[in-house]
């Protein structure tokens, strides 16, 4: 597609249920990240893709958190017995990102995100 | 590890310039992106510096200093659209919590 793509745009739900966002990155692109933002707060790092590398966890806050990107493209980050500290907008980005020395110089390309409530 | 400062908020009057700063700790540099995010937006790219100096683009510049950790963007002209966060960004996968830039007439 022309540009990131997520879904759903908003998502409510329950504490205590598990909650699947989805990301379909620009085509092409090899790198894929997920962020989320809570309100009027900067971007907090979740995880990275790249190519068949194994993925960058290091951001994700807590194991409800996991993320899979099947067949290098489209991306789902599961958060599993969601709780209401988990509200927060979640943005998905791909960039192009070649060899790893170059993947940390690419310009990402964001989604519209999901925001996420947890009631 | 590493660590990224922005300012938290900023206002101007409109057709002024106004200068963000950002300082930033980190191993392996290889370069910082500015990000421009209006309110209920996704962050848009704006800016790279990999060298020191001034790289200049339309109103918007962004200026890099490796040796003293130090970045700015640097707009002219304001104009009420430019009114949004602007978020720096090093090339590891961090951001900063961003600058809420407001301009006002």
């Amino acid at each position: 597609g022309a540009g990131v793509s997520q879904s759903p745009s908003n998502k409510v739900t329950e504490k205590g249920k598990d909650v699947e966002l989805r990301c379909d990155p620009i085509s092409g692109h090899t790198a894929l990240y997920w962020y989320r933002q809570s309100l009027g707060q900067g971007l907090e790092f979740l995880i990275y893709f790249q190519g068949n590398s194994a993925p960058d966890k290091s951001g994700l806050p807590s194991d409800r958190f996991s993320a899979e990107r099947t067949g290098g493209s489209v991306s789902t980050l599961t958060i599993q017995r969601t709780q209401q500290e988990d509200s927060a907008v979640y943005l998905c980005a791909s960039s192009l990102a070649g060899d790893r020395g170059l993947r940390l110089r690419e310009k990402l390309f964001f989604g519209s995100g999901t925001q996420l409530s947890v009631l | 590890g590493q660590n990224i400062d922005q300012p938290t908020e900023m206002t101007a009057t409109e057709g002024a310039i106004v200068q963000i700063n950002c300082t930033y700790q980190t191993s392996g540099f290889n370069g910082l992106f500015w990000y421009q995010q209006h309110a209920g937006e996704a962050p848009t790219f704006l800016s790279y510096n990999v060298l020191d100096g001034l790289e200049e683009k339309g109103r918007f510049s962004s200026f890099l200093s490796r040796s003293k950790g130090y970045s700015y963007l640097l707009l002219k002209e304001l104009q009420m659209k430019d009114s949004a966060s602007y978020l720096c960004r090093t090339d590891k996968l961090i951001f900063g919590t961003g600058t809420r830039l407001q301009v006002f007439p």
